[in-house]
């Protein structure tokens, strides 16, 4: 069974820091392009970052570039996003999620972690 | 950035009946390998979003034929032949052509 279990959220104060973890099971994770996507509470989605297989290409929304830094760990199976200088409209559940645009099947989420940015 | 557009945003069906979500981007979403990458998710209430069309008209594993996709250039359509309660949830139209890849605002599919 595929399963994307991601961890790390929780209540950070504006500026401050935070990691958030993926862990993949039940697929070849290290062939996939892997991706965060966020949604604010009540509101719709945005894909955040995207990284090859081999973590060679990484790219980001505007809104993170600076502050969020995606990576992996193949040999973990494990996906990252570093996120700094954090900001209230940062808050959101973080998905992570695999990227399989022309293929059928292969196209797995997470069930989320929420990011609270608040004082 | 590419913007997708969708509507109607709200979309209040009888259970049985046909629906329809329009999708347009402000600009074309064909890909330079000849690909148009134009993807539509489904999100029940409470759960993470599961993609149900990608490249258009191309259905995943597992969904149901009633959900159908169609369209070119900038004008897209996620139809559902006959409505089904377990349809109810909220539909975004993606497109993964350019990056950054960009989300609809979503349409939700409620019953009447």
């Amino acid at each position: 069974e595929v399963q994307l279990v991601e961890s790390g959220g929780g209540l950070v104060q504006p500026g401050g820091s935070l990691t958030l973890s993926c862990a993949g099971s039940g697929f070849t994770f290290s062939s996939y392009w892997m991706s965060w996507v966020r949604q604010p509470p009540g509101k719709g989605l945005e894909r955040v970052a995207n990284i090859k297989p081999d973590g060679s290409e990484k790219s980001y929304v505007d809104s993170v570039k600076g502050r969020f830094t995606i990576s992996r760990d193949n040999a973990k199976n494990s996906l990252y996003l570093q996120m700094n200088s954090l900001r209230a409209e940062d808050t959101a559940v973080y998905y992570c999620a695999t990227v399989a645009r022309a293929v059928a099947g292969g196209d797995y989420w997470g069930q989320g972690t929420l990011v609270t940015v608040s004082s | 950035d590419v913007v997708m557009t969708q509507s109607p945003l709200s979309l209040p069906v009888t259970l049985g009946q046909p629906a329809s979500i329009s999708c347009r981007s402000s600009q074309s979403l064909v890909h330079s390998d000849g690909n148009t990458y134009l993807t539509w998710f489904q999100q029940r209430p409470g759960q993470s979003p599961r993609r149900l069309i990608y490249k258009v008209s191309n259905r995943d594993s597992g969904v149901p034929d009633r959900f159908s996709g169609s369209g070119s250039g900038t004008d897209y359509t996620l139809k559902i032949s006959r409505v089904e309660a377990e349809d109810v949830g909220v539909y975004y139209c993606m497109q993964d052509t350019q990056w950054p890849w960009t989300f609809g605002q979503g349409t939700k599919v409620e019953i009447k």
